[in-house]
């Protein structure tokens, strides 16, 4: 089983749409956790941190249930320019980092 | 302002003939890591610096060496590059190992093998 497991993807949608992602991750020692977004062939960029309360930024909402070891991340009112591939990262313990493998997102006209 | 610097951002080189990576990075950060990244697939970390402290994941293949002479600079060297090793390269920092920063990464390389 791997670490940090996300949805395979790709979710296309049109724009306007509201879209959620889900992650899991198998280290219940985990201690941070991360969306990023990465551009093809572009470095990855943190999109946000996620926080146990929940938080929000704009119209993406991250959520964390620690009990079951599941992170998730919604996007409101999609974008043209949301197209991209956002990547789960989980840190344990030392800044020990786990990427998901990403799930893609088309957001189409 | 960049300031996780990878150069070059695309590299190509012989099957076998040894070629060396380098990041550069302005924010004083004290872990720098190297990861791997084939199409589709997670970034894969190779191996990280803790201040002068290496740390090498236990998959990561001896072909693949680093040195930090400093704070701002490490390199990654591939010692004998095979068609396997063509990836994207990204090099990341963050500002301390304890406190679980997240990762700022530099534009990574892009490895050809010929």
């Amino acid at each position: 089983r791997k670490e940090v497991e996300q949805d395979p993807g790709p979710f296309n949608v049109p724009e306007g749409a509201t879209v959620a992602f889900n992650c899991t991750y198998s280290n219940s020692a985990s201690q941070s956790f991360f969306w990023y977004r990465q551009d093809c062939r572009k470095e990855p960029k943190l999109l946000m941190s996620v926080y146990s309360s929940g938080n929000e930024d704009g119209r993406f909402t991250a959520q964390l249930n620690r009990a079951s070891q599941y992170i998730s991340l919604l996007i409101r009112d999609s974008k043209l320019s949301d197209s991209a591939t956002y990547l789960c990262v989980v840190n344990n313990r030392d800044n020990d980092m786990r990427f998901g493998a990403g799930t893609r997102l088309t957001v189409k006209p | 302002d960049a300031m996780v610097i990878q150069n070059p951002r695309y590299q190509v080189t012989q099957f076998g003939k040894p070629v060396t990576l380098s990041c550069s990075q302005t924010l004083n950060h004290n872990v720098m890591y190297w990861y791997q990244q084939k199409s589709s697939q997670a970034p894969k970390l190779l191996f990280h610096y803790y201040d002068k402290d290496f740390n090498n994941e236990a998959d990561t293949p001896d072909n693949f060496q680093s040195r930090r002479p400093n704070t701002s600079f490490c390199f990654l060297d591939i010692r004998s590059p095979g068609l396997g090793d063509a990836a994207m390269y990204l090099c990341a920092t963050s500002s301390d190992r304890a406190t679980n920063q997240p990762q700022h990464f530099g534009d990574g390389t892009r490895l050809s093998i010929l």
